[in-house]
């Protein structure tokens, strides 16, 4: 089945460390692939995308991932991170060209330590 | 530009009760999407419309129904509802339905049934 898993739960980083967040998804066709983050409350903001190409892409904020074929995986990492980080973090997928529903994994709820 | 809007913000219900929720995509979007976001959960899909048609349906029961209307708005309807269905509740827009065409989300409307 067409899955997205996020393994870690709850992490906490403290401010200026370094931050991966892992994503897994189903094997088969590669998917469309998205990094969404979310505010206490808010909606969903698109942090970066991966389609095809490159498989290191920046996204917004210094955030950047990178997709890795043989690993199923798309990790989401920062350099520095800043308190203004801490929210939570999905992991997206689109299977197929002809839709772009998205499945979601469960998310990762990062707290950040000043 | 107005991002995608959703109203009303939050909603208090009733069990057996029904709510209708509303949806206002980007200017210029053809395709409206509608996701479930229980509490600590990933959005899990419920609905796609694009140029009034749906397009897509999630594992929601039938008391779940949508409509998108000539200016591409558009309105989730949920039937005898149950404490179950508290829950944010977002709507996304996008130009086309093809993967990728990624969505962009709305705030959510938070409902609350007791």
């Amino acid at each position: 089945a067409q899955s997205v898993t996020q393994p870690d739960i709850h992490i906490t980083v403290s401010e200026g460390a370094s931050l991966e967040l892992r994503c897994n998804y189903s094997y088969g066709a590669t998917p469309y692939l998205f990094w969404y983050v979310q505010s206490p409350g808010q909606g969903l903001q698109l942090l970066l995308k991966y389609f095809s190409g490159d498989t290191l892409v920046q996204g917004i904020k210094g955030f950047e991932a990178e997709f890795k074929r043989s690993q199923s995986s798309f990790n989401l990492r920062k350099p520095s991170v800043h308190w203004s980080d801490a929210a939570e973090y999905f992991c997206a997928a689109v299977y197929g060209g002809a839709t772009n529903k998205l499945i979601f994994g469960t998310g990762t709820l990062l707290a950040v330590q000043p | 530009d107005a991002g995608v809007t959703q109203s009303p913000t939050h909603l208090i219900k009733t069990r057996g009760q029904q709510v209708t929720l509303r949806c206002s995509p980007i200017s210029g979007h053809k395709s409206v999407s509608w996701y479930q976001q229980v509490l600590g959960q990933g959005p899990q899909f419920i609905f796609q419309y694009y140029e009034k048609e749906e397009r897509g349906r999630g594992n929601f029961p039938d008391r779940f129904s949508a409509r998108q209307f000539p200016n591409y708005s558009s309105e989730l309807n949920v039937n005898a509802l149950l404490l179950g269905d508290s829950a944010l509740y977002l709507c996304a827009s996008s130009y086309l339905i093809t993967g990728s065409y990624e969505q962009y989300f709305g705030p959510g409307t938070r409902l609350t049934v007791t």
